[in-house]
């Protein structure tokens, strides 16, 4: 199994532009989160899912968008960028239904918004 | 929401010294504890958890928490610590297994 998967590794926008961080995982989990990681302030959650069809906002939702059209896939949008949205974005995955497991983590997406 | 607190943002250590780190989190009800370790450039891997039965629960390289109900902390321990434990820790607690909450981090820095 390739785990969590993320891409960019590193990402570099203009404020006021659009991207889509993308997340894929392959073991078939039903709980899918996204983070982000600035100095200082731990990981903080931005939305997350519980399965396909089904998301809902985080500690810092504003400013990003997501979709669970699938179960492998939870891609990240960010509408129009900010220097404040400079951070590292780490997206997670766990299995639901059988009770806590550990979240699986990707090996994040360094973004850096000028 | 739950708030999870790691007072020690840097811990230096010597080698083969022990090391704590610790963690405090604001629930009254039960929850699930983690701790998480990050090496740079890397994502958070899972070193321990506690989900119910005995307090003490142990990784496979050597560190250690204990839940204190009582509390309300989750340290993590290592009795001798090695170069390689150099890394970013982190505790997270999970009240309903689905929304985690995490510290700010302890940067743990080992001394040749």
């Amino acid at each position: 199994n390739a785990g969590v998967t993320q891409t960019p590794k590193f990402q570099v926008l203009k404020t006021g532009q659009s991207m889509t961080l993308q997340c894929a995982q392959d073991m078939n989990h039903e709980y899918m989160s996204w983070y982000r990681q600035d100095p200082g302030m731990g990981l903080r959650l931005i939305h997350y899912s519980v399965g396909a069809g089904i998301t809902d906002q985080g500690e810092v939702p504003n400013g990003y968008n997501v979709s669970r059209s699938t179960t492998e896939d939870f891609p990240l949008r960010l509408l129009s960028a900010a220097p404040s949205q400079t951070s590292v974005y780490f997206c997670a995955s766990s299995s639901y239904h059988r009770g806590v497991n550990e979240q699986f983590f990707g090996p994040g997406t360094r973004l850096t918004v000028l | 929401a739950q708030s999870v607190t790691q007072l020690d943002s840097q811990v230096p250590v010597f080698e083969e010294a022990p090391v704590e780190l610790r963690c405090n989190y604001s629930s009254s009800v039960s929850v699930y504890l983690f701790w998480y370790v990050q090496y740079p450039n890397q994502g958070l891997q899972l070193l321990l958890k506690y989900l119910s039965g005995s307090t003490l629960v142990e990784s496979i390289n050597g560190f250690e928490a204990e839940f204190n109900k009582s509390q309300t902390s989750f340290h993590l321990r290592k009795p001798s610590v090695h170069i390689s434990d150099t890394a970013e820790y982190f505790c997270a607690v999970s009240v309903s297994g689905n929304q985690f909450y995490f510290g700010t981090g302890t940067s743990l820095t080992v001394i040749p």
